[in-house]
């Protein structure tokens, strides 16, 4: 069936340095893109988001990149901090659909 | 602000015993989601509900039921509880539905034993 999945489950980065994060989706109709952020016991936190008729977006310290021709996105966190420690999700959506198809999710860990 | 809030925050059941979780939505949010988080995995589409109406089910058994009021909050209800429904349950509000920003709750954390 259709999935979003993660290349690598857990990321250890410096304190300072920038991390990216990917993600390969499968479903070709997938529309609508977002990165969460989800810290320990607590719910998953919209981080950024992306249209398919877009392949960047960038935020404040993170940049989403899109490429449709090989299905793949990734999350690029500049001048990583203590804070960024989480795990990251991406998840897809269809057009005018609310269902979010999540991934398994890469767990970024900041070493001090 | 207040963002969506859940509860409770956490419950202990045993085997075949029933479950009812609480969601209310941020003020002014009328789509309301559900999703399964087992540990370790992303979350799994439950239901959703826009105006009262189920909008969207994901692949669960019936045991899983869920509702929306009109003020917009949200029950979710599961039968028959199984060792397997051990789960964070994630409940996610948006303004309108289809491609608008979810807004998670902290979830509910559910253990049967």
């Amino acid at each position: 069936g259709e999935s979003v999945g993660l290349h690598l489950p857990t990321l250890s980065v410096q304190e300072g340095d920038n991390s990216i994060i990917n993600c390969a989706y499968s479903n070709s109709a997938s529309d609508y893109f977002i990165w969460y952020k989800q810290e320990s016991g607590k719910g998953p936190q919209f981080i950024i988001d992306i249209r398919s008729n877009m392949d960047k977006r960038q935020g404040q310290r993170v940049t989403v990149l899109l490429n449709k021709t090989v299905k793949h996105l990734s999350l690029q966190i500049a001048a990583t901090q203590p804070g960024d420690s989480a795990v990251y999700f991406c998840a897809d959506q269809d057009f005018g659909n609310e269902k979010l198809t999540f991934g398994t999710g890469t767990r970024l860990t900041i070493i001090p | 602000d207040a963002g969506v809030t859940q509860s409770p925050t956490h419950l202990i059941k045993t085997r075949g015993q029933q479950v009812t979780l609480r969601c209310s939505p941020i003020s002014g949010h009328k789509s309301v989601s559900w999703y399964q988080q087992v540990l370790g995995q992303g979350p799994q589409f439950i239901f959703q509900y826009y105006e009262k109406e189920e909008r969207g089910r994901g692949n669960f058994p019936d045991r899983f039921s869920a509702r929306q009021f009109p003020n917009y909050s949200s029950e979710l209800n599961v039968n028959a509880l199984l060792l397997g429904d051990s789960a964070l349950y994630l409940c996610a509000s948006s303004l309108v539905a289809g491609n608008n920003e979810q807004f998670f709750g902290p979830g509910t954390r559910l253990t049967v034993l």
